[in-house]
């Protein structure tokens, strides 16, 4: 089944500890993203990929860190410069040359720093 | 500055009638609009979208209207399901690859 995974599910951490969101796409898609979601706010959008070995910062991208060695990986590293990381985190993709900009999301990943 | 806003976080209606959830917008350079479903514990799942140039765009049960002038667009569910029950999602794009989404309504269908 094609799709994206994103792990783990739920994620527990302490203070001024660096931690990585996994995110794989098998959708064969370009574009990769991560979102940030809060209670009460619509999806912010904190990086994204258009191609391998190239990102660009989204709306929200301070204390977050991301790489794309492969197409169908982008891991995101929530850092300790990060103020407020207990969060939602969903990662998705889209097919870049398809004009119609839908994204496939992954079930997404709860933060929770302590 | 929320450039897209769902001003209902909540919307209950009653199975078999019409669901008819909100968004305003105040970016005139959106030029696409999606939404999207959301249920609990999964991703956002893409749900019918409608490009600028239209008014109307048509799946199934699901209609999107969009009102250029006024900034807004719906999205009707006719009928409406208990399985209908989700969070929405409202979103809009300039035509690269940022998407702007609102904050979301809940649509409870009571059986």
């Amino acid at each position: 089944d094609g799709g994206i995974t994103q792990s783990p599910k739920y994620l527990f951490r302490k203070e001024g500890q660096n931690v990585t969101l996994s995110c794989e796409q098998n959708l064969n898609h370009d574009a990769m993203y991560w979102y940030r979601q809060d209670p009460g706010q619509g999806l912010r959008l904190i990086y994204y990929s258009q191609i391998v070995n190239d990102f660009q910062k989204g709306d929200i991208a301070e204390g977050y860190s991301v790489s794309r060695e492969k197409k169908e990986s982008f891991p995101l590293t929530v850092t300790s410069a990060q103020k407020n990381p207990t969060a939602f985190y969903l990662c998705a993709s889209s097919d870049s040359t398809s004009g119609i900009y839908e994204q496939y999301f992954g079930p997404g990943t709860r933060l929770t720093v302590t | 500055d929320q450039q897209v806003k769902q001003n209902s976080p909540s919307l209950s209606v009653q199975e078999g009638r019409i669901s008819i959830l909100n968004c305003d917008y105040t970016n005139s350079m959106f030029d696409y609009f999606l939404w999207y479903k959301k249920y609990p514990a999964e991703g956002p799942t893409f749900l019918i979208s409608i490009s600028s140039i239209k008014d109307k765009n048509e799946d199934g049960r699901f209609t999107v209207f969009l009102n250029k002038s006024a900034k807004h667009l719906s999205l009707h569910i006719v009928p409406s399901q208990p399985g209908d029950s989700a969070v929405y999602f409202c979103a809009a794009n300039t035509g690269g690859f940022k998407t702007i989404f609102g904050a979301g309504t809940r649509l409870f269908v009571k059986a």
